[in-house]
């Protein structure tokens, strides 16, 4: 039982370029969630989902995509890559309603130059 | 707008010795209320929380306190252990957020021999 799986822990990016951020669990969690983390800051959600084929925005959207075909898999398709998006990003998951506790992955740091 | 806060960035106490995180919130629709232990490189971690029905919620050596008229929260270690250094976020939720978490932006606790 892996619990959150992120890929890859590291990257550096050019401006301008385009990656996935990828996210797997194995918990059989309905909600899934990006969160990024910049340095001195809490953890700001990005986008969530709430099953497979339903995402919604969070609070900084913007610049990012996800999408959700499979209960497992949640990636993060960073377009147009700018130093803004150098952050730390961590995806999590939780069973679903009436459960409060997520369960992060290790995050995936990521550096755009 | 920072709906939570955690005004002290750092923390500093004696092996053996209490520390107490507090944390601060602004929405009076959160009702639930955690605490996250991140080590470097790693992700959160969860470590306890508390409903807003109570008041206080123990788990060994980790105490949380809620007092909702002040909207305030804190994390009481006793005795505090040199591993006990982290990063600790604490986080809030609503009834109706989907599980989304409004993270604080952190205290580091150093816990010296």
């Amino acid at each position: 039982n892996a619990g959150v799986t992120q890929t890859p822990k590291f990257r550096i990016l050019k401006i301008g370029q385009s990656m996935t951020l990828q996210c797997t669990q194995d918990m059989n969690h309905n909600y899934m969630y990006w969160y990024r983390q910049d340095p001195g800051m809490g953890l700001k959600l990005i986008y969530y989902s709430v099953g497979a084929g339903i995402t919604d925005k969070g609070e900084v959207p913007n610049g990012y995509n996800v999408s959700r075909s499979t209960t497992e898999d949640f990636p993060l398709r960073l377009e147009l890559a700018a130093p803004s998006q150098t952050s730390v990003y961590f995806c999590a998951s939780r069973i679903g309603p009436g459960a409060n506790v997520l369960t992060f992955g290790a995050g995936s740091r990521l550096t755009v130059l | 707008d920072q709906q939570v806060k955690q005004n002290s960035p750092s923390l500093s106490v004696q092996e053996g010795r209490i520390s107490i995180l507090n944390c601060d919130y602004t929405n009076s629709m959160f009702d639930y209320f955690l605490w996250y232990k991140k080590y470097p490189a790693e992700g959160p971690t969860f470590l306890i929380s508390i409903s807003s029905i109570k008041d206080k919620n123990e788990d060994g050596r980790f105490t949380v306190f809620l007092n909702k008229s002040a909207k305030h929260l804190s994390l009481h270690i006793v005795p505090s252990q040199p591993g006990d250094s982290a990063v600790y976020f604490c986080a809030a939720s609503g009834p109706t957020s989907y599980g989304k978490l409004t993270f604080g932006q952190g205290t580091i606790l150093t816990v010296h021999p």
